[in-house]
């Protein structure tokens, strides 16, 4: 099956600080999806992407649909700690019927007061 | 709405034992789906279904059935539980064509001893 790589695994930074983080895939995607996961609940859904070189901010988050359509970026900018979770990305190839999406491994945030 | 309701949070079974994980949506949405998570390996697909009446197997099926007899209900079934089971489970539901992302649960914790 497709795999996704996504990194980095983990990020430990200071409130205020920039963050970034990126997923890239074997194959391409029509579509790049960003969820974020709470400590105890479930992901929900951040940011979707539909065309490559689409560049769609939510408040201090911005995420890029790779030109290649084989990557995906996330940013967060001025983290507060409420950013703490874990943030996921996902692809979904969207023809034939294949709207399953797949999951990257997810990237663990901290952030420090 | 209510959204994705998973039930129950919390289950502890022994080896052997069998089970059903429920799932139910409002939302008239066409695909559901069973994911696993467990640390560092990010969200596994389990099972799949793009409608009543159609499942489908995803990466990790084996231990574990589906059904899907109405929109609302997809059930994952453990038919002998084993420790490798112990997860945390997630289902989401999404629409289909023009799809835009998935809606969480907020997960049920197993423990199989």
């Amino acid at each position: 099956g497709q795999q996704l790589n996504q990194s980095p695994q983990s990020m430990f930074i200071q409130e205020g600080e920039d963050v970034s983080m990126n997923c890239t895939s074997s194959s391409i995607f029509n579509t790049w999806l960003w969820y974020k996961q709470d400590p105890g609940e479930g992901p929900v859904l951040l940011i979707a992407l539909y065309k490559a070189g689409e560049l769609t901010s939510n408040g201090r988050l911005t995420a890029q649909f790779g030109i290649t359509r084989k990557d995906s970026f996330l940013n967060i900018s001025a983290s507060i700690p409420s950013d703490v979770g874990i943030y996921f990305c996902a692809g979904q190839l969207g023809t034939g019927g294949s709207y399953i999406p797949t999951f990257g491994r997810g990237t663990s945030l901290i952030v420090h007061p | 709405n209510a959204g994705v309701t998973q039930t129950p949070k919390f289950q502890v079974l022994k080896t052997g034992q069998s089970m059903t994980l429920q799932c139910a949506q409002d939302m008239n949405h066409e695909y559901m789906s069973w994911y696993r998570q467990d640390p560092g390996m990010g969200l596994r697909l389990i099972h799949y279904s793009v409608g009543a009446g159609i499942t489908d197997q995803g990466e990790v099926p084996n231990g574990y059935n589906v059904s899907r007899s109405t929109t609302e209900d997809f059930p994952l079934r453990l038919l002998s539980a084993a420790p490798s089971q112990t997860s945390v489970y997630f289902c989401a539901s999404g629409r289909g064509g023009g799809f835009d992302g998935y809606t969480f649960g907020s997960g049920t914790r197993l423990t199989v001893v």
